[in-house]
């Protein structure tokens, strides 16, 4: 998994509850983006950082939260969770280094949270 | 709004045929396009990856096609194997670094 890890692989939580995932690369890539994936719309990607510090929305961003303090650690928070937040969570990072930057992704192993 | 669309949710073939599976597109042009496997359990594997001025691209038993005309991608597994059986996602990049997913094709391969 491109020296990705994820943590915890796996969730139980109660609604209205905070819950912190965690990824983690060893690549010291630039770029780090969090997805959820859920039967019949794929992975839809939620937040994502090009940088320390630096984060962007992605198209279900509303909900959750991202923290990027260091270049190989990328936070993803549910502030509040709620039941349409069970997914399946998957981290990826990418290089995009300069001239001919393709975007291809290395995906963790995701996390699975259910919420109940 | 952007949309890709992977027409087929699952398929199913026997072994040593060869299977293919369609990525279509709308409302963009993008400078290249990528596929991904993903085995249940698993996160997505970076497979091939085909840009714009490119016809064909092919890896080991594995060939893309992209024609921008049609706003298609077909992907081929020719003399396929049970261990081909996967998910299978197509992506485009969208724009500022971000990459944009289908809803991917389930292939099973029957011996």
């Amino acid at each position: 998994d491109a020296g990705i890890t994820q943590s915890p692989r796996h969730k139980v939580t109660e609604t209205g509850t905070p819950v912190t995932l965690r990824c983690h690369q060893t690549e010291n890539h630039r770029y780090m983006y969090w997805y959820r994936q859920d039967p019949g719309h794929g992975l839809r990607l939620i937040h994502y950082s090009y940088g320390v510090k630096d984060t962007d929305k992605g198209e279900v961003s509303d909900g959750y939260s991202v923290s990027r303090s260091k270049t190989e650690d990328f936070l993803l928070t549910l502030e509040s969770a709620t039941s349409s937040q069970t997914s399946v969570y998957f981290c990826a990072i990418s290089d995009n280094s300069q001239g001919g930057s393709t975007d291809t992704q290395y995906f963790g192993p995701g996390t699975r949270l259910t919420v109940l | 709004s952007q949309k890709i669309e992977q027409n087929s949710e699952a398929l199913n073939i026997q072994e040593g045929k060869t299977a293919t599976l369609t990525c279509n597109y709308t409302n963009y042009s993008p400078a290249y396009l990528q596929w991904y496997r993903q085995d249940p359990g698993r996160g997505p594997v970076f497979l091939l990856l085909i840009r714009e001025n490119e016809k064909e691209k092919r890896k080991e038993r594995l060939k893309v096609t992209f024609d921008t005309t049609l706003k298609q991608s077909l992907f081929h597994i020719t003399a396929s194997q049970p261990a081909d059986s996967a998910t299978y996602l197509c992506a485009l990049y969208s724009s500022a670094s971000k990459i944009i997913f289908g809803s991917g094709t389930r292939l099973s391969i029957r011996p």
